[in-house]
């Protein structure tokens, strides 16, 4: 079965602290993701890899960072949290390449963060 | 810019009804179109997906319809179930980057006994 998971299922950190969130998968799946989810925004992409030690912006990468030293973890770095970055935020992953099975991404449960 | 524009925000209907979730895009370099859905305290999970070279799609009581000239695709839910409840997202993957989607904004679903 597989599996994406999340390091915390709810967080409160204080304005100002560096906040990590981890992810990992036992797919050995190539690409992962981060999104955050807000009411009526969807789900909005932050950062994503293709392979270890790579990473990409999504669209809205502004205060925050990413690392990917093995293929099964991808970290969720905010580097001075901040009120506007209270969200949930969702780890994914998938296969690779343009075929049809990358458009399935298999998402961990979720990290409900709040700066306070 | 690339966007899916998803539509209505919040649906509910009545159990056996159908339930009828939109979703338009403006970019034309999407090459699959899937359907996720969640429920309350899960990530999301993949539904059903269409290519743009199909009309139609059908898995058990849920269906894709497509429309590529009017850049519009749907989720039909025929004979909905209060197990149905949940949010829906349509997505679009961006063709050429390796599995990169692109979400709509969510439609929450409630379907009444």
């Amino acid at each position: 079965d597989v599996k994406v998971t999340q390091s915390s299922r709810y967080l409160v950190k204080r304005t100002g602290e560096k906040v990590f969130l981890e992810c990992v998968q036992d797919m050995d799946h190539e690409n992962m993701f981060w999104y955050r989810q807000d009411p009526g925004l969807g789900l909005r992409l932050i950062y994503f890899s293709y392979d270890v030690k790579m990473k990409e912006k999504g669209d809205i990468p502004e205060g925050y960072s990413v690392s990917r030293e093995k293929k099964e973890r991808f970290s969720l770095i905010l580097e001075s949290a901040s009120t506007n970055q209270t969200s949930m935020y969702l780890c994914a992953s998938s296969l690779p390449g343009g075929g049809s099975s990358s458009y399935e991404q298999y998402f961990g449960p979720g990290t409900r963060l709040t700066v306070t | 810019q690339q966007q899916v524009k998803q539509s209505p925000q919040s649906l509910i209907v009545q159990k056996g009804g159908i339930s009828i979730i939109n979703c338009a895009y403006e970019n034309t370099a999407f090459d699959y179109f899937p359907w996720y859905q969640q429920f309350p305290g899960k990530g999301p999970a993949l539904l059903i997906a269409i290519r743009p070279d199909v009309s139609e799609k059908k898995e058990g009581r849920f269906t894709i319809s497509f429309n590529k000239s009017a850049k519009q695709f749907s989720l039909h839910i025929m004979d909905s179930q209060p197990g149905d409840s949940a949010t829906y997202f349509c997505a679009a993957r961006v063709a050429n980057q390796g599995g990169k989607l692109i979400f709509g904004q969510g439609t929450e679903l409630s379907v009444k006994p």
